[in-house]
């Protein structure tokens, strides 16, 4: 069965420091690999979307990288700020028609 | 340029009533999606549209109708609420079927069944 782990599912930082979560997935045949990232109460926003052939990707202070052999992908957030208080969601999209398996999300915290 | 919305942002049913969500894009695009989020869970596909006059059923279609009679409205239709779609509902568009097109998203519609 398609499927997309994240962990951890919270994460509390301070204000400044940097921070990785994690994805893990099994779909397959595998299309492309998004990240996104939902704040309260609003819908997702994509950062990066990355192909079978990227193995890492920037948007500002978010690098995404993918391995694809181990089915392993990781957001890297540098220098977090509190509007980084967010969940972000690892999305994995299959070769066939509209299927995008949606992981359950990291909560992430920035406390001043 | 007001992106994808969606309407009513937020609503409160008894179970056996209809209703229908509302959801319009601005930026031409030719497909759109119905998304639900359950707490702990990924979102869902409800039910997508590739074009104008087209749709189709995604993982969890039952209990749910969809028409796009107009290429900027995708529409969600409950005909008889259960609590069990007590959720928050998404919509999205995207441009032409590339594999790499970003999804954007609305701010969502939570509804709530009695």
């Amino acid at each position: 069965k398609n499927q997309v782990e994240q962990s951890p599912q919270s994460l509390i930082i301070l204000e400044g420091k940097n921070c990785t979560l994690q994805c893990n997935y099994t779909v397959s045949p595998f299309s492309n690999l998004r990240w996104y990232k939902q704040d309260t109460g609003r819908g997702p926003v994509s950062l990066t979307i990355m192909t079978f052939s990227e193995n890492t990707k920037s948007n500002g202070r978010y690098t995404a990288t993918l391995d694809a052999d181990t089915k392993q992908s990781s957001l890297h957030i540098t220098a977090s700020q509190l509007s980084d208080s967010a969940s972000y969601i690892c999305v994995v999209r299959d070769n066939y028609g509209q299927n995008f398996v949606f992981g359950p999300g990291t909560r992430l915290s920035v406390l001043p | 340029n007001a992106g994808v919305t969606q309407t009513p942002k937020f609503r409160v049913l008894k179970t056996g009533q209809s209703m229908t969500l509302l959801c319009a894009q601005d930026m031409n695009h030719e497909y759109m999606y119905w998304y639900r989020q359950d707490p702990g869970m990924g979102l869902r596909l409800i039910h997508y549209s590739v074009g104008e006059g087209t749709t189709a059923k995604g993982e969890v279609p039952d209990g749910y109708n969809v028409s796009r009679l107009k290429k900027q409205n995708f529409l969600l239709g409950l005909e008889s609420a259960a609590p069990s779609q007590t959720s928050v509902y998404f919509c999205a568009s995207s441009d032409r079927d590339t594999r790499q097109e970003t999804q954007y998203f609305g701010p969502g519609t939570r509804l709530l069944v009695l």
